[in-house]
C-alpha cells in the first residue's frame, strides 16, 4: 500500500499569509496526486489534479507542485475563506490519502 | 445543476446491515466509474470501493472485502453500498462521488450519509 504522509497536522496563520503544506509517498507516484479543501461538516471539494492541476473555479492562489515523492500545496495569500483541513491522495495505485493539515487562525 | 444525494445511513447493530444508495443528477452517470470514501468521526478520509461505468470492473479497500458490495443501476442514475456484517470500526460518514474525466481524482462528491454501528 501507498502511505501518503502530510505536513504539519495542524498550522495557525493569518489572512494575508504565504501558506505552504507538504505531502510524501512512501513511493514514487508520478504526478498522480490530488488536494482537497474539507470544512466542518462538509463534503472534500478538489482543489489540484496532476500534482499541479487547478481544477474550474478554483482560485489562482493555490497551486500545487512536486512529482515522484515530494509535493506541496500552497496559498499564496491565504483568505478567510481557506480556513479549513487540506488533504493529499495519491490515485497511482488505488486511492490513499494523507492524514490532513487543519489550517487555523493564528 | 450536477448533484450526488445520500441515503440509507443510520444506526445499526454490530453484525447487521445497511444498504446506502446515491442518487445522481446534472449528468451522464452511465459515463462515469463512481466510489464510495468514508471518514469515522474526527479522522481522515479513506476510500471504500469503486465501479466501473458499465459495474463490469469494482475494486474494494481490504478491510471491507467479503462484507461490502457496490453496485450501481445506470438507467435510475443510482449507486449503491450494501454493507453486512458491520463492525464499529465501520462507524463513518459515507460519500458517494464521481471520477474527473481523464483522471483518477474525484471532482464532485454528495454531503454524505452518517452509519452508526453500535449496540
Amino acid at each position: 500500500d501507498i502511505q501518503m504522509t502530510q505536513s504539519p497536522s495542524t498550522l495557525s496563520a493569518s489572512v494575508g499569509d504565504r501558506v505552504t503544506i507538504t505531502c510524501r509517498a512512501s513511493q514514487s507516484i508520478s504526478s498522480r496526486l490530488a488536494w482537497y479543501q474539507q470544512k466542518p461538516g462538509k463534503a472534500p471539494k478538489l482543489l489540484i489534479y496532476k500534482a499541479s492541476s487547478l481544477e474550474n473555479a478554483v482560485p489562482s492562489r493555490f497551486s500545487g507542485s512536486g512529482s515522484g515523492t515530494d509535493f506541496t500545496l500552497t496559498i499564496s495569500s491565504l483568505q478567510p475563506d481557506d480556513f479549513a483541513t487540506y488533504y493529499c491522495q495519491q490515485y497511482n495505485r488505488y486511492w490513499t490519502f494523507g492524514q490532513g493539515t487543519k489550517v487555523d487562525v493564528k | 445543476e450536477m448533484q450526488l444525494v445520500e441515503s440509507g445511513g443510520g444506526l445499526v447493530q454490530p453484525g447487521g446491515s445497511l444498504r446506502l444508495s446515491c442518487a445522481a443528477s446534472g449528468f451522464t452517470f452511465s459515463s462515469y466509474w463512481m466510489m464510495w470514501v468514508r471518514q469515522a468521526p474526527g479522522k481522515g478520509l479513506e476510500w471504500v470501493a469503486n465501479i466501473k461505468e458499465d459495474g463490469s470492473e469494482k475494486k474494494y479497500v481490504d478491510s471491507v472485502k467479503g462484507r461490502f458490495t457496490i453496485s450501481r443501476d445506470n438507467p435510475k442514475n443510482s449507486l449503491y453500498l450494501q454493507m453486512n456484517s458491520l463492525r464499529a470500526e465501520d462507524t463513518a460518514v459515507y460519500y458517494c462521488a464521481k471520477f474527473k474525466r481523464g483522471e483518477d481524482a474525484f471532482d464532485m462528491w454528495g454531503q454524505g450519509t452518517m452509519v452508526t454501528v453500535s449496540s
